[in-house]
């Protein structure tokens, strides 16, 4: 059972527009929810992460909004770039004594933004 | 220049051979982690490490084996008991533990594990 998912494989947007990748989860233990980008055969890296005792969380042109009850996070790109161009993947971990790094991921969304 | 290196980015085996991937990491951290992705996937934990000498199995550990013998470095064998070994296999580091500010991994850029 996928506990964290990423129910769109791709996302196309006009360059300037809002992009919205969502992300569901089913283990009501996470508590911390993360987003990381990803290049074609380059590691992820880490774009903005939000705690359950947020709701919204905001970093320039990216915020993640949490929805508890629903168990869903949505990342908000705006306005979209080019460069934006990647997959994102969607993370949670559990507990406050959890490693860092130890989180599970989605499969992944993979954005594309026109000029 | 602080970082995580991966080696070598590129790797072929023989159906059978067991192969080790490097992982080294600059940032002082104490945790480190495996994670295998497989296309349109997304990442799974093979094996994490907390602190030297210690380590622990990920959801998918059958048919890898880690050592954690200074805390710089963490190499993942890939044996011959791993059914599927071609992957891209990506390595990580992070804080031990969750701070209350942003905490997140660092990852490396990955070793393409090809068998022929």
């Amino acid at each position: 059972d996928q506990q964290v998912k990423q129910n769109s494989p791709s996302l196309s947007v006009q360059e300037g527009r809002i992009s919205i990748l969502n992300c569901d989860y089913t283990n009501s233990m996470f508590d911390y929810f993360l987003w990381y980008k990803k290049y074609p055969a380059e590691g992820p890296t880490f774009l903005i992460s939000i705690s359950s005792i947020k709701d919204k969380n905001e970093d320039g042109r990216f915020t993640v909004f949490l929805n508890k009850s629903a168990k869903h996070l949505s990342l908000h790109i705006v306005p979209s770039q080019p460069g934006d161009s990647a997959v994102y993947f969607c993370a949670a971990s559990d507990g406050p004594n959890t490693n860092a790094g130890k989180s599970t991921f989605g499969d992944g969304t993979t954005l594309t933004v026109k000029p | 220049d602080g970082g995580i290196t991966q080696s070598p980015k590129y790797l072929f085996r023989k159906e059978g051979q067991n192969v080790t991937l490097s992982c080294e990491q600059n940032l002082n951290h104490d945790a480190m982690y495996w994670y295998r992705q497989d296309p349109g996937q997304g990442l799974r934990l093979i094996y994490y490490s907390q602190i030297v000498n210690d380590f622990q199995k990920g959801d998918i550990a059958e048919g890898y084996s880690v050592s954690r013998e200074k805390k710089e470095s963490f190499p993942l064998t890939v044996t011959s008991a791993q059914k599927n070994p071609t992957a891209f296999y990506l390595c990580a580091s992070s804080t031990s533990l969750r701070l209350s500010s942003n905490t997140e991994a660092f990852f490396g850029q990955g070793t393409r594990l090809t068998v022929v």
